[in-house]
Parts: structure tokens; C-alpha cells; sequence
């Protein structure tokens, strides 16, 4: 079946450092690819998404490319802040019409 | 703009007891989906219905029950609560056959259950 995979966390980093978070995915087809951000106590937020091998998503900063070779979706951040700490998930949107969600990586972004 | 609206925000449930969540899509949204996410746990696909048919079902219990309405609002049916069921309840929705799959969620319910 279709699954998502992602870098176990918590990840730290220091503020301005670069950031990857991987993700790699399983699925028949072509699925779209998307990164959801969730900050503390709240809800799921589109930070970006890829509907086809090769599209680069990108917003605020955050960028990931739909690598179908490689079946990967991997997020990055040239200089991350404080304020990116977060938990991030890779999910991805199967033909039966539902979100599949990897486990989360939680960010934490020190001064 | 409109987005997705839950309410309550926050519920507290005794044991055995039933709770009822609701869900009001955005405007002209026709699918709306159901995810629990326990405590550092990703969110956990429930159930699916587009055009108030019921469209996929995940790991729902049979205590849970859920149906869409001809305003096209969702409502999560939670019977015979367990401690277990405490959990951010997320209701999602989206326009199935815009050519954009993107799914837009509310805040969601927090439940506890004591």
C-alpha cells in the first residue's frame, strides 16, 4: 500500500543553519507530494506541494523537488529561524482521495 | 478567506460517555475527511465522504460513526468514549476534481476523555 516515510526527529539546529528533512514515499501512480507544518497546539498547515515528477514546491523559504527516481520529496531550508520550529509532515494524496501522512519530524530552531 | 471551521475547539468526555464533532467545509467543497492524531502521533485517516456519500473508510472504530449533510457540514459521531480516543480530531476538506488536490484543515478538536 502507499506510505510515507520520513527522518525520525527532534531535529536541532542552530538559527540560520541549513535544514533538510527527508522524506521518501511508496505509492502506485503518481500521487501528489505535500509538506504540512503543525506549530504547537495548533493545526495542519500547506507549506508546500508538488504534483508532478519534477516540480519544485516552494514558500517561505521552503523548498522540496518531487524526485520520482528516487521516490523522494525532501524538504529544505537555506537558513532557518526560530520561528520555523515546528513539527513538519510529508504527506502524499493517493488516488482513493485521502492524505497519507509520514510520522512527523519535530524542528527545534535555537537563538 | 473561508476556511475549514471545527467546533467545538476543545471537548472533555467522561468515560462510556458520547461526543459529537462537527466540521463546516469551505464553500464549495465537496469531500470532506476525518484524522486523529494522538499525542506526537501523525494524523491517522478515519473516514472520507464526497457528495455525502461515504467515500473511504480507514482505521475508524465501529464506536465512531460519521456522516455528511446536504450543507455538505460533517459530523463525527464518538459512542462509548476511551480514554484511548483522546486526541486532536482534524477535519479536512477539499474540491475533489479541481485538478488540485489540496486538502485544507481546520484546527481541530481537541478531545479528552477522563
Amino acid at each position: 500500500g502507499n506510505s510515507v516515510t520520513q527522518m525520525e526527529g527532534p531535529v536541532t539546529l542552530s538559527e540560520e543553519a541549513f535544514l533538510t528533512i527527508n522524506c521518501t514515499y511508496t505509492a502506485t501512480g503518481y500521487p501528489s507530494l505535500f509538506w504540512y507544518v503543525q506549530y504547537p497546539g495548533e493545526g495542519l498547515q500547506l507549506l508546500l506541494k508538488a504534483t508532478k515528477a519534477d516540480d519544485k514546491g516552494s514558500n517561505k523559504g521552503f523548498e522540496a523537488t518531487y524526485r520520482k527516481e528516487t521516490t523522494s520529496f525532501h524538504l529544505e531550508k537555506g537558513s532557518v529561524q526560530v520561528s520555523d520550529s515546528a513539527v513538519y509532515f510529508c504527506a502524499l494524496y493517493n488516488q482513493g482521495g485521502k492524505l497519507i501522512f509520514g510520522q512527523g519530524t519535530e524542528l527545534s530552531v535555537k537563538p | 478567506a473561508a476556511g475549514v471551521i471545527q467546533s467545538p475547539r476543545h471537548l472533555i468526555k467522561e468515560k462510556r460517555e458520547t461526543a459529537t464533532l462537527k466540521c463546516y467545509p469551505i464553500p464549495r467543497h465537496d469531500t470532506v475527511y476525518w484524522y486523529q492524531q494522538g499525542p506526537g502521533q501523525d494524523p491517522q485517516f478515519l473516514i472520507s465522504f464526497y457528495e455525502k456519500m461515504q467515500s473511504d473508510k480507514g482505521s475508524i472504530p465501529d464506536r465512531f460513526s460519521a456522516q455528511q449533510f446536504s450543507d455538505y457540514h460533517s459530523e463525527l459521531n464518538m459512542s462509548s468514549l476511551e480514554l484511548g480516543d483522546s486526541a486532536l480530531y482534524f477535519c479536512a476538506s477539499s474540491l475533489r476534481y479541481s485538478g488540485d488536490t489540496e486538502a485544507f484543515f481546520g484546527q481541530g478538536t481537541r478531545l479528552t476523555v477522563v
